[in-house]
């Protein structure tokens, strides 16, 4: 399995939008609508942002919103807030019953 | 309200086996339509999915670890054991347990997590 490939670093200032983008094949991100973003901070539990590439958890700010093309997948964070500066992973079911994620992005609030 | 807990020994020896729970509190892993997984993350890397379990203890494994990984129920109930093998200092790593659930509460994704837990395999 390979590892779905996502920029190292992206950054925005406040308020302003920035998307992330998670590149798979056709045997992953291709092939499912079954792409998910995962908010990482330090210490704390990971939190589910986007689920089936671009439905929300309840909870979830419409602030975050994912979408599909071919064998990419992308999040966008609108309204840039302090607070989302934090790591983000992308994730693809990816056939016979396993998951592939990506490499995970920073993202830097300036 | 669902909350995810891992414990486990934090250092571990070249060889050896990595031995790690997962508490879950608030529910019930025999309840549900919810596969129960592990992943984990390495220093500076991308999280890896290394397999999950139902309740039936139908297992599902990442072929990269090549047997190495063992998923069960745990000897309490309301826990999930994880059994990694041989272990090496690439396997140092922050250990979480997620809930996967297969209903439209978030098909296919990991909707809850641990805080996880960090092993290091040294000498």
């Amino acid at each position: 399995q390979s590892v779905l490939t996502q920029p190292a670093s992206v950054s925005g200032s406040l308020g302003q939008s920035v998307t992330i983008s998670c590149t798979g094949t056709s045997n992953d991100v291709g092939d499912y609508n079954l792409v998910s973003w995962y908010q990482l901070h330090p210490g704390k539990a990971p939190i589910l942002l986007i689920f089936e590439v671009s439905k929300r958890p309840s909870g979830v700010s419409n602030r975050f919103s994912g979408s599909k093309s071919g064998n990419t997948a992308s999040l966008t964070i609108s309204g840039l807030r302090a607070d989302d500066e934090a790591d983000y992973h992308c994730c693809s079911y990816a056939g016979r019953s396993t998951y592939v994620f990506g490499s995970g992005t920073t993202v830097t609030v300036l | 309200q669902v909350q995810l807990q891992e414990s486990g020994p934090g250092l571990v020896k070249p060889s050896q086996t990595l031995s790690l729970t997962c508490t879950v509190s608030g529910g019930s892993i025999g309840t549900g339509s919810y596969y129960w997984s592990w992943i984990r993350q390495p220093a500076g890397k991308g999280l890896e999915w290394i397999g999950r379990i139902y309740r039936s203890g139908t297992t599902n494994y990442n072929p990269s670890f090549k047997s190495r990984a063992s998923i069960s129920e745990g000897t309490s109930k309301n826990q999930i054991s994880l059994e990694l093998t041989s272990v090496t200092a690439a396997d140092t790593a922050i250990y979480y347990c997620a809930r996967n659930p297969f209903s439209d509460v978030a098909y296919d994704a990991f909707d809850i997590w641990g805080q996880g837990t960090t092993v290091t395999v040294s000498s």
